[in-house]
Order: C-alpha cells, then structure tokens, then sequence
C-alpha cells in the first residue's frame, strides 16, 4: 500500500499570501489529520477531517483552514501568510473512526513552507 | 499548555546501551502513544499503550504506563545508530469541545558507533 502522500514537499511564500496544501491519506483510510511544527513551538494540532466533515479543531486562528473531499484527500489553506506560519506541515491519516488517541496514525513527509 | 512533557530533551548514548526516555502528562488518558522523527521527516508510530496496560513490548521497545503518575517511559535496549532520531510520547486532551492528539516536545537521541 502507498504511504501517505503530501504534496508539495517544499514551498516558499511572501507574507500576506494565502497556500494551499494537499495530503492523499493510505488507501481505506477515512480520518486525516493536520499538524504544524516549528522548533518552538513543537508538533501542534491543527485539526482532522473523517467523511468531509471537520471532527476536531486545535488552537489555531481562523486563517488555518481545511478541507476533506469524498475520497479522503484533504486540503489545508492559509491565508494571509505571517513569517511565523514558516514551518513543517504533517499530514497523518488513520484506519478508525473512534478518535484521534484510539488508534496509530500514520504520517506524511511532510510540507515544508517558508514564508519570507 | 503541552499534554506530554518529554525528559530529558536530548539524550547521548554509544551503540549497544540502552536509552530511556520519559514522558508525563497532565490529564487522564485512554491510552498513549509513542512516535519517532528521523530528522525533519514524518513520524513513524512505535507503540500505544492503553491505559489499562503497564508494560508493552515490541522488539528492542519497552513502555512502562504508570497512570497514578501520569507518566510513561520508553526503553530502546541494545541501540543502534540507526535510532538517532527525536521521540515523542502523544496523548488525547479534550477541550473546548474538541479531541487534540498532543505531542511532547520530544528527547533527541543520538546513538554514536
């Protein structure tokens, strides 16, 4: 089976832009999560689709936003880019559909954004 | 405020001797996970221990869960230099309406040969 897939891999933007990232979860799986990490801030949650529908929501502004289509892949946009959004997106999907916690994800490479 | 709090934040060790890492949190859990980062790359799930468990093996992997803690431990025995990488340990938080899954901030271990 594939992996998971994140594209693009690297992507540099100017502050106030807006980007869009793209995740394609293991095949059969219905939930996909999105987190951000920065050397500060480490891994955070940022939020996880299952069936098109937002199921949970980290502490992020609204300008973080996402999107799930009916087979699976989701998207993240964010809009008006800061220089503090530079970071490392990970994308993770999983089989289950009782919780983010229940069972193992399994992680993309990852999007690498750089805001300049 | 972070649900798992890794200890210590790096970790030094020559191959062959085992790395302990520690994990704890603040909240109850229904289980814990723990993940490992090769550098600047996804994660890649170890192990999940339910909280209803104590100890879970997995090859080289050992993972204590002490609930009346809040605390966990990761043991890699007989390392390799292929185990550099950071850990994380991962719980569930429920808040504001909403399940987070919540990392730690990691322990980066470097196993020299």
């Amino acid at each position: 089976k594939a992996g998971v897939t994140q594209t693009p891999r690297y992507l540099i933007k100017t502050r106030g832009q807006q980007v869009t990232l793209s995740c394609s979860p293991i095949s059969g799986h219905r939930s996909v999560s999105w987190y951000q990490q920065t050397p500060g801030q480490g891994l955070q949650f940022l939020f996880e689709y299952f069936s098109e529908t937002q199921r949970n929501k980290g502490n992020f502004p609204g300008r973080f936003s996402g999107r799930q289509f009916s087979n699976s892949r989701s998207e993240m946009n964010v809009s008006t880019l800061e220089l503090g959004d530079s970071a490392l997106y990970l994308c993770a999907s999983s089989t289950r559909d009782r919780g983010l916690s229940s069972h193992e994800q399994y992680f993309g490479p990852g999007t690498r954004l750089t805001v300049t | 405020s972070q649900q798992g709090e890794e200890d210590p934040q790096a970790l030094s060790i020559q191959e062959g001797e085992n790395a302990t890492m520690n994990c704890s949190y603040k909240t109850s859990i229904n289980n814990l996970q723990w993940y490992r980062q090769n550098s600047g790359r996804g994660l890649v799930h170890l192990i999940l221990i339910r909280s209803n468990e104590r100890e879970k093996h997995s090859g080289r992997l050992r993972v204590t869960l002490d609930t009346s803690k809040k605390s966990s431990s990761l043991l890699i025995t007989a390392s390799r230099a292929a185990d550099t990488a950071s850990y994380f340990c991962a719980t569930a938080q429920f808040s504001g309406g909403y399940n987070k899954l919540i990392f730690g901030a990691g322990t980066r271990l470097a196993v020299h040969p």
